[in-house]
């Protein structure tokens, strides 16, 4: 079974450019999850879509982030602009369990994560 | 807004040392994960603990989920250089019937031959 793809692995832009991730969840994953990790930091969620619609994006910064999936498979991240604290390795994960009240052990599998470096 | 505190941030150890990493919150989850995570790779889950008190052992690690279900311990026996990498623990939360993992800030482990 094919894991979770992202692209490009690497990106290296300059402040206040733009710049747009992709992720292509396992097969059949309902939830796909973006976020994220900054150098000796955990994982920080940004968006949960269900499907289609978005579950959760309370700590995505919206004056410069947008997240779509409008198929309810694959989904892009873009941030525009871009700024330096931006750097940051950006995670896209996905599980089966569509989340419910009793799924406590959902599982999430990750992406190899785009890192990004601004400049 | 950091949920999980992980301590020892770093560990730098010899091949057939033991060692535990703490994972700690004032929140209470409805499960706890651990994950390990190697470079340019994602996360890969380690284990999951649900109930309090638990405690699940997986070949040379050991995990502890806290009888209030706000704190975990991750005890690895006799650790090889293979185990090096980042460890992270997840509380999860539901959010509106959905699940929200919160990540600790990691444990960096250096197992040297």
């Amino acid at each position: 079974e094919a894991g979770v793809a992202q692209s490009p692995r690497y990106k290296i832009i300059e402040k206040r450019q733009s710049v747009a991730f992709w992720c292509n969840p396992i097969s059949g994953h309902a939830t796909l999850y973006w976020y994220q990790q900054i150098l000796g930091q955990g994982p920080k969620l940004l968006i949960q879509f269900q499907n289609n619609g978005v579950v959760d994006d309370s700590q995505l910064p919206k004056d410069r982030f947008s997240a779509e999936r409008l198929k309810g498979v694959d989904s892009t991240l873009k941030i525009q602009p871009a700024k330096l604290e931006d750097s940051a390795v950006y995670l896209c994960a996905s599980s089966y369990r569509p989340g419910t009240a009793a799924g406590l052990q959902e599982t999430q599998y990750f992406g190899p994560g785009t890192r990004l470096l601004v400049l | 807004t950091q949920l999980l505190e992980q301590s020892p941030q770093f560990l730098s150890i010899q091949e057939g040392e033991n060692l535990t990493v703490y994972c700690n919150s004032s929140s209470v989850f409805s499960s706890l994960q651990w994950y390990r995570q190697e470079p340019g790779e994602g996360p890969v889950l380690l284990v999951t603990v649900v109930t309090g008190g638990e405690v699940k052992k997986l070949k040379r690690l050991t995990f502890q989920f806290g009888d209030a279900r706000k704190d975990s311990s991750l005890h690895i026996t006799a650790a090889q250089p293979g185990d090096t990498g980042l460890y992270l623990c997840a509380g999860a939360l539901m959010n509106t019937g959905f699940q929200k993992l919160v990540f600790g800030t990691g444990t960096r482990l250096l197992v040297s031959p």
